[in-house]
């Protein structure tokens, strides 16, 4: 089982629609999770950070972590077309220094 | 700029051929890591630093992959004896303290093993 598990999509939405993008997650002791977004040939962008339960809005974007289910998730409103990229999970245990990613989901919003 | 710099941008070498990749952290950053990433895959971690101390190699894939940062700052991964599997886009990142803080990765280097 990987550590992290995002389904790799591809998801499409039409502009302005809301783009939801779920991960789950192995370690139950996993304490810090991020999003990232990363264009092609692009480095990864950080998006949000969150590390407690609920819901975490930045804008456009809004972060939902449910430790007891192990699941994070990033809600895109008012989908843009210069949304389209992969979106990274990204999951650290605070036991170790390493940081597990998912695969990305690629995300495309339809103008 | 005050990005993570990484060169060179692209890298091209013969299978076994030795090759050396530099990245320059955020100035005052901590934490160094190194990650590798496949094509249409996430980034792998390799291996992470607090100042010049190299606390975690355990995902550096083989003897042939060696990582230093020996002034705290700039750090340097080395793939000796370079094999086709090693071509990949190898991505540094640094934090500001801890492990746990976001990191900022550069726009990293794009190896391929002819």
């Amino acid at each position: 089982q990987k550590e992290v598990e995002q389904n790799s999509g591809p998801l499409s939405v039409p502009e302005g629609a809301i783009a939801s993008l779920n991960c789950t997650y192995s370690d139950r002791v996993s304490q810090s999770f991020f999003w990232y977004r990363q264009y092609s040939g692009k480095s990864p962008e950080l998006i949000m950070s969150i590390y407690s339960n609920g819901d975490k809005e930045d804008g456009r974007f809004t972060a939902q972590l449910n430790k007891a289910s192990q699941y994070v998730s990033l809600l895109i409103r008012d989908s843009q077309p210069s949304d389209s990229a992969t979106y990274l999970c990204a999951v650290n245990r605070n036991t170790g220094n390493q940081f597990y990613f998912g695969t990305g989901t690629s995300l495309t919003v339809i103008p | 700029g005050a990005g993570v710099s990484q060169s060179p941008r692209y890298k091209v070498a013969k299978r076994g051929q030795d090759v050396a990749l530099r990245c320059d952290p955020i100035s005052g950053h901590v934490s160094l890591f190194w990650y590798q990433q496949a094509l249409g895959q996430g980034p792998e971690f390799l291996t992470y630093f607090q100042n010049e101390a190299q606390l975690d190699k355990s995902g550096l894939p083989s003897d042939r992959f060696f990582a230093e940062r020996p002034e705290g700052s700039v750090s340097t991964l080395k793939i000796q004896r370079t094999q086709q599997e090693d071509s990949a886009v190898y991505l540094c990142a640094s934090s500001p303290l801890d492990s746990n803080q976001p990191q900022h990765f550069g726009d990293g280097t794009r190896l391929s093993i002819l």
